[in-house]
């Protein structure tokens, strides 16, 4: 059985850095052709892609927050730690972790996100 | 950036009826490999988002056959036949032919 939670704080103040982790169980992040994603949701509005790890130590940042985020993962813990610098009220929003996930069709990789924690709600407020 | 659109924002639907909502991408999602690079997610109310269809096309395991997704270059729907309870929730498209990876709004589906 997959499952991925979050964990961390709830309430943060502007400008200070945030860090969640991401724990997951049922697979491991050292199998070849596994990932682990962050996506947020500010409430009431869209999801929004963060960033991603993969098995082989690749990571993947969305281009407008780059310079804030930061991916780790510990393959011995089965976790993936986000951290965020800077926050703003604008940053609260429920933050997810999902396992990303590889499948061949034809000799060709393709990916999608097929196992989502339960989120956890930040709240950015001094 | 690619940019997500989706139509309509919100859905009201008799049960047993079917539904249609259609996802538009600024740009071509079609790879070189000759698939879509399009998926639709589906967000129940208080819940996590769960993957319903991948590759534009394909249902995830354990997904009923009343969900469809078909499209092609820019323009895609997913479509769900005989709506039960059930299936109310946001759906979202999402792009992950080019970083950064982007959704939808999300459609919100509800019973009438």
């Amino acid at each position: 059985q997959i499952t991925l939670k979050e964990s961390g704080p709830t309430l943060v103040k502007p400008t200070q850095t945030l860090t969640l982790t991401c724990t997951f169980s049922g697979f491991s992040l050292s199998t070849n052709g596994v990932g682990v994603g962050w996506i947020r949701q500010p409430p009431g509005e869209a999801l929004e892609w963060l960033a991603l790890t993969y098995w082989d130590d690749d990571e993947r940042y969305s281009p407008s927050l780059k310079s804030r985020l930061t991916v780790t993962k510990d393959t011995s813990k089965n976790q993936v730690v986000l951290t965020m610098t800077n926050m703003d009220p604008v940053d609260t929003a429920t933050y997810y972790c999902a396992r990303r996930r590889s499948f061949k069709i034809s000799g060709w990789t393709f990916w999608d996100f097929d196992y989502w924690g339960q989120g956890i709600l930040v709240t950015v407020s001094s | 950036e690619i940019v997500m659109t989706q139509s309509p924002l919100s859905l009201p639907v008799t049960p047993g009826e079917s539904a249609s909502i259609s996802c538009r991408s600024s740009q071509s999602l079609l790879h070189s490999n000759g698939n879509h690079y399009l998926d639709w997610y589906l967000q129940k109310p208080g819940k996590s988002p769960q993957l319903l269809i991948y590759l534009g096309s394909n249902r995830a395991s354990g997904v009923p056959d009343r969900f469809s997704g078909s499209g092609s270059g820019t323009d895609f729907t997913l479509k769900i036949s005989r709506v039960e309870a059930e299936d109310v929730g946001v759906y979202y498209c999402l792009q992950d032919l080019q970083i950064p990876y982007t959704f939808g709004q999300g459609t919100k589906l509800e019973i009438k």
